[in-house]
């Protein structure tokens, strides 16, 4: 079954520096693979999206993925991170009619 | 507002009663999804509609939750006789292919 996961579920950095957040995929197939964030009691947004084009993706808020067929990867990153960062982030695949979503990660931004 | 619009955003219950939730797709969207959060896990897939019809149903979608999405437009989730273990974020999302989904605000649901 196509799934992802995403490695670490608390990432801290501090204001400023670089965020790296991890998902990896299982699949045997390139997939369509998603980024989201949700805020406390909020849905949740869309950050990027691949869709089999541009392996590395831009996004909304100066995030960006790189998709990394070898590594089965689809990392999600920010040259620096800002206060307003903070927030739940998930990975996601599509398979069929099914969004399946990582287990998140919670990023901690520290001024 | 243009976006998915879900109400109410929180509803309160007693165990044992029956509770209705409403989601307002985007207008051109003909497909619409419900998911289900839980504190700290990710959104768990409940059910899928193309216009009215209800194409995908998840196991998790025991007999008594209902989804209905009437004329294709809006959605319905009914959950009858609510346990605590009921209580999570309800989420609606709708998109027009199958590529993306946009998200609502989401109902909280606590079942006391």
């Amino acid at each position: 079954a196509q799934s992802v996961t995403q490695l670490g579920s608390h990432v801290s950095v501090s204001e400023g520096a670089l965020v790296l957040l991890r998902c990896n995929y299982s699949s045997s197939v390139p997939p369509y693979l998603f980024w989201y964030v949700q805020y406390p009691n909020q849905g949740l947004q869309l950050l990027l999206k691949y869709t089999s084009a541009a392996t590395l993706v831009k996004g909304i808020n100066g995030f960006e993925a790189e998709f990394k067929k070898s590594e089965t990867s689809f990392h999600l990153t920010k040259p620096s991170a800002h206060m307003s960062d903070a927030a739940e982030y998930f990975c996601a695949v599509i398979l069929g009619n099914q969004f399946y979503f990582g287990t998140g990660t919670s990023l901690t931004v520290i001024p | 507002d243009t976006g998915v619009s879900q109400d109410p955003r929180h509803k309160i219950t007693k165990r044992g009663q029956n509770v209705t939730f409403r989601c307002d797709p985007i207008s051109e969207h003909n497909r619409l999804y419900w998911y289900r959060q839980t504190l700290g896990q990710g959104p768990e897939f409940l059910t899928y509609f193309q216009n009215e019809a209800q194409l995908e149903k998840s196991r998790l979608l025991s007999d008594r939750f209902s989804a209905e999405r009437p004329k294709g437009s809006f959605s319905t989730l009914e959950i009858q006789r609510t346990e605590q273990g009921d209580s999570a974020m309800y989420l609606c999302a709708s998109s027009s292919t199958f590529t993306e989904a946009f998200f609502g605000q989401g109902t909280r649901l606590t079942v006391v």
